[in-house]
C-alpha cells in the first residue's frame, strides 16, 4: 500500500516558538493532503485540506494564521504551528488519498506528538 | 452533514471469543464507510471499506464488517479475537466523489483479555 511519512515523530518546544511538521507521500503523488489533530481519548479533528499549488482550505474554528500549511510539491505538505502555546500540545496526523476513482483510500502518517512547554 | 457514532467507549473480550465493535452513520446519499485501527502513538491503519456490492466486507487481519443500510450500521467483527487486536478502532464515513471530507467516529478501545 501507499506510504505516508511524518517528521518529526516527537517535538518539544517552548511557548512562543514555531514548529514545522512535514508530511510526505513516499511512493505516490498527492495533490491533496489532510491535516488532523487528535486530543487524548478523542477522535481525529480535521484541521485543513492542503492543496498542491494553491491555498489550504481550513475547517471552521481553525486559525489559518496560527496553523500555516504549505503544499509545495506533489509529495510534501508542511504544517507550521506558529507562536505555539501549551494548548497546542496534541497529536498531529496527516493523510493523503491514493487510489483510483472515487473509491480511493486515505493513507495516514504515523503522527507527530507536539508538546509545548 | 455526515456523522458517525460509536456507542461504546471500550469493548472487552476474551481471547478466542468473537468480537463486535459497533458503528452507525448518518450521511446523505450512498455512504462510503471505513474502519481504521490505531495503535498507541501511531497513525491510523486502514482495515477495510464498503463502497458498493456485497454487504459483508472482509479486510485485514481477519476483520470483517457488515453494511446494513436499513439500520445505517457498519459493525466491525472478527470471529476469534487475539490479544494483539487490542487497539483503538475508528469508524469513518465520507460521501462519494472527489477528495471529500472524512468524518470519524470517536473511537472504540478494544481490549482483548488473555
Amino acid at each position: 500500500g501507499a506510504v505516508v511519512s511524518q517528521h518529526p515523530s516527537r517535538v518539544i518546544c517552548k511557548s512562543g516558538t514555531s514548529v514545522k511538521i512535514e508530511c510526505r507521500s513516499l511512493d505516490f503523488q498527492a495533490t491533496t493532503m489532510f491535516w488532523y489533530r487528535q486530543f487524548p481519548k478523542q477522535s481525529l479533528m480535521l484541521m485543513a485540506t492542503s492543496n498542491e499549488g494553491s491555498k489550504a482550505t481550513y475547517e471552521q474554528g481553525v486559525e489559518k494564521d496560527k496553523f500555516l500549511i504549505n503544499h509545495a510539491s506533489l509529495t510534501l505538505s508542511t504544517l507550521t504551528v506558529t507562536s505555539a502555546h501549551p494548548e497546542d500540545s496534541s497529536f498531529y496526523i496527516c493523510s493523503a488519498p491514493a487510489g483510483q476513482g472515487a473509491s480511493y483510500e486515505q493513507y495516514f502518517g504515523p503522527g507527530t506528538r507536539l508538546t509545548v512547554t | 452533514a455526515q456523522s458517525v457514532a460509536q456507542p461504546e467507549d471500550q469493548v472487552n473480550v476474551a481471547e478466542g471469543n468473537p468480537l463486535t465493535v459497533k458503528c452507525t452513520y448518518s450521511v446523505s446519499g450512498n455512504p462510503y464507510l471505513f474502519w481504521y485501527v490505531q495503535y498507541p502513538n501511531r497513525g491510523l491503519q486502514f482495515l477495510l471499506k464498503y463502497i458498493t456490492g456485497d454487504n459483508l466486507v472482509k479486510g485485514s487481519y481477519g476483520f470483517e464488517a457488515e453494511f446494513n443500510k436499513s439500520q445505517t450500521s457498519f459493525h466491525l467483527k472478527k470471529p476469534s479475537a487475539l490479544v494483539s487486536d487490542s487497539a483503538l478502532y475508528f469508524c469513518a464515513v465520507r460521501n462519494p466523489g472527489g477528495y471529500q471530507k472524512v468524518t470519524f467516529g470517536i473511537g472504540t478501545k478494544l481490549q482483548v483479555i488473555p
